[in-house]
């Protein structure tokens, strides 16, 4: 299976704040990586696929960036709506499997 | 829009069966783009993706749990089921389920396809205590 490492698992911020998620596989997965969002007591929502493809209605604060091993997730402008758990998920190959998650939190 | 809704016991005995229904609304089961599938996260843990299938019953499970795992899909009811077998406290968990888009990429003799979840249910929480 493919393993992946999601650091920090936590982060405190300011709305405002450049937030940097990373997300590091354990062999080449091209650039097949997405990102979700989760708030708690809601359905998670895909923000990006693949590695810096934006999805339709996600808003411009949010790009993705990276291929090969290593990826990141950047806020460039922190917003209240934005404090939640992010995760990465591999599509490269089955089992799919997911990052350990960061959780954003208020500052 | 499309919903995902889960629904099952949320209390379930050692070595007991474990069964958990997906509703689909908004949109049809039976599509060839898509696939249903189940990922579970326990207390204080990550995201393990279980399995998942197309409307034709083709399936693939986590090889972890193959032993244990089913899942079975309904297209006359649209929706898709859940099943694990003798479970252990370990299997304790929220369970989401999720459709799974894919790109696909030719290749000389076949299309490889590369799946992620663009829709996910809330969530349910199973408990395995006696």
């Amino acid at each position: 299976d493919i393993q992946m490492t999601q650091s920090p698992s936590s982060v405190s911020a300011s709305v405002g704040d450049r937030v940097i998620i990373t997300c590091q596989a354990s062999q080449n997965i091209s650039s097949w990586l997405a990102w979700y969002q989760h708030k708690p007591g809601k359905a998670p929502k895909v923000l990006i696929f693949p590695a810096s493809s934006l999805q339709s209605g996600v808003p411009s604060r949010f790009s993705g960036s990276g291929s090969g091993t290593d990826f990141s997730l950047t806020i460039s402008s922190l917003q209240p709506e934005d404090f939640a758990t992010y995760f990465c998920q591999q599509a490269n190959s089955f089992p799919l499997t997911f990052g350990g998650g960061t959780k954003v939190e208020i500052k | 829009q499309l919903l995902l809704q889960e629904s099952g016991p949320g209390l379930v005995k050692p070595s007991e069966t474990l069964s958990l229904t997906c509703s689909v609304s908004g949109g049809s089961i039976s599509s060839s783009s898509y696939s249903w599938g189940w990922i579970r996260q326990p207390p204080e843990k990550g995201l393990e993706w279980i399995g998942n299938i197309y409307y034709s019953g083709s399936t693939y499970y986590t090889p972890s749990l193959k032993s244990r795992v089913t899942i079975s899909v309904d297209t006359s009811k649209n929706r898709f089921s859940l099943k694990l077998i003798s479970v252990t406290a370990a299997d304790t968990a929220v369970y989401y389920c999720a459709r799974h888009d894919r790109e696909a990429v030719p290749t000389a003799a076949y299309y490889y396809y590369y799946f992620y979840m663009d829709v996910w249910g809330k969530g349910t929480t199973v408990t395995v205590s006696s």
